[in-house]
C-alpha cells in the first residue's frame, strides 16, 4: 500500500547548524511532496512543497530536494534558529485519489535547536 | 485567509458515549479530512470527503463514521467511544483543483475515560 517513511524521529542540533530530514515514498506515481511544520500546541502549516518535475526548491533558509529514481525527498534547514524547533511532517500525494488531495504523511520528526 | 475551526479544543467523554466532533471551513474547499495524531505515529487519516455527501475511508476508519451534509462542514462521529480513541483529532481542508495544500484546524484533544 501507499507509505511514507520519515527519518530521524528526533533531531537535536546547535543553533546555526544545518538540519536534514529524509523521507522515502513507496509509489513511484506520486508527484507532489509537501512539508508541514507544527509548533508546540499549534496546527500543522505548509512550509514548502515540491512537484516531481523539479529536483530542488529553495525558500530562504529551507530547501527540499527530490530524487525520483530513489523515491526519496529531503528537507534541509540551514543556519537553524530556536524558532525552527517544531515537529516536521513530510507527505506524498496519493496518486490514485484523483483531485481529492489525499496526502500520505510520514511519522514526523521532532527538531530541537539548542541555543 | 483560510479559516478552519473545530467545535471544541478539549473534550472529555465516558466509554460508550456517542461523540460528535465538528469542523467548519470558510474557503469553499471541496476536500475535507479527519486525522488523529498520536506521538510517534504521525498524522493518520481516518476519513475524507471530496464533495457533499461523498466520503471515503482513510487508513484507520474502524470505530468512526463521518457526515458531510453541507460543503463547509465535516463531522466526525465516534459511535461508542473507547479509551483507545483518546487522542488529538485534527481536521483539514483543501481546494483540490487549484492547490493540494491542506489547511488544518486547531485540533480537539479528546479524552475517553
Amino acid at each position: 500500500g501507499e507509505n511514507v517513511e520519515q527519518h530521524p524521529s528526533t533531531l537535536s542540533v546547535q543553533e546555526g547548524d544545518s538540519a536534514v530530514i529524509k523521507c522515502t515514498y513507496s509509489d513511484s506515481a506520486s508527484n507532489y511532496f509537501p512539508w508541514y511544520k507544527q509548533e508546540l500546541g499549534k496546527r500543522p502549516q505548509l512550509i514548502i512543497d515540491i512537484r516531481s518535475n523539479v529536483g530542488e526548491k529553495k525558500d530562504q533558509r529551507i530547501a527540499v530536494t527530490l530524487n525520483k529514481t530513489a523515491k526519496h525527498f529531503s528537507l534541509h534547514i540551514t543556519e537553524t534558529q530556536p524558532e525552527d524547533s517544531a515537529v516536521y511532517f513530510c507527505a506524498a500525494l496519493s496518486p490514485y485519489s484523483g483531485n481529492t488531495g489525499k496526502l500520505i504523511f510520514g511519522q514526523g520528526t521532532t527538531l530541537q535547536v539548542k541555543p | 485567509d483560510v479559516k478552519v475551526t473545530q467545535s471544541s479544543r478539549y473534550l472529555v467523554k465516558r466509554t460508550g458515549e456517542k461523540v460528535f466532533l465538528e469542523c467548519v471551513q470558510d474557503m469553499d474547499h471541496e476536500n475535507m479530512f479527519w486525522y488523529r495524531q498520536d506521538p510517534g505515529l504521525g498524522l493518520r487519516l481516518i476519513y475524507f470527503s471530496y464533495d457533499v455527501k461523498m466520503k471515503e475511508k482513510g487508513d484507520i476508519p474502524e470505530g468512526y463514521s463521518v457526515s458531510r451534509e453541507k460543503k463547509e462542514r465535516f463531522s466526525l462521529i465516534l459511535e461508542s467511544a473507547s479509551t483507545n480513541q483518546t487522542s488529538m483529532y485534527l481536521c483539514a481542508s483543501s481546494s483540490g483543483l487549484l492547490s493540494y495544500e491542506q489547511y488544518f484546524g486547531p485540533g480537539t484533544r479528546l479524552t475517553v475515560t
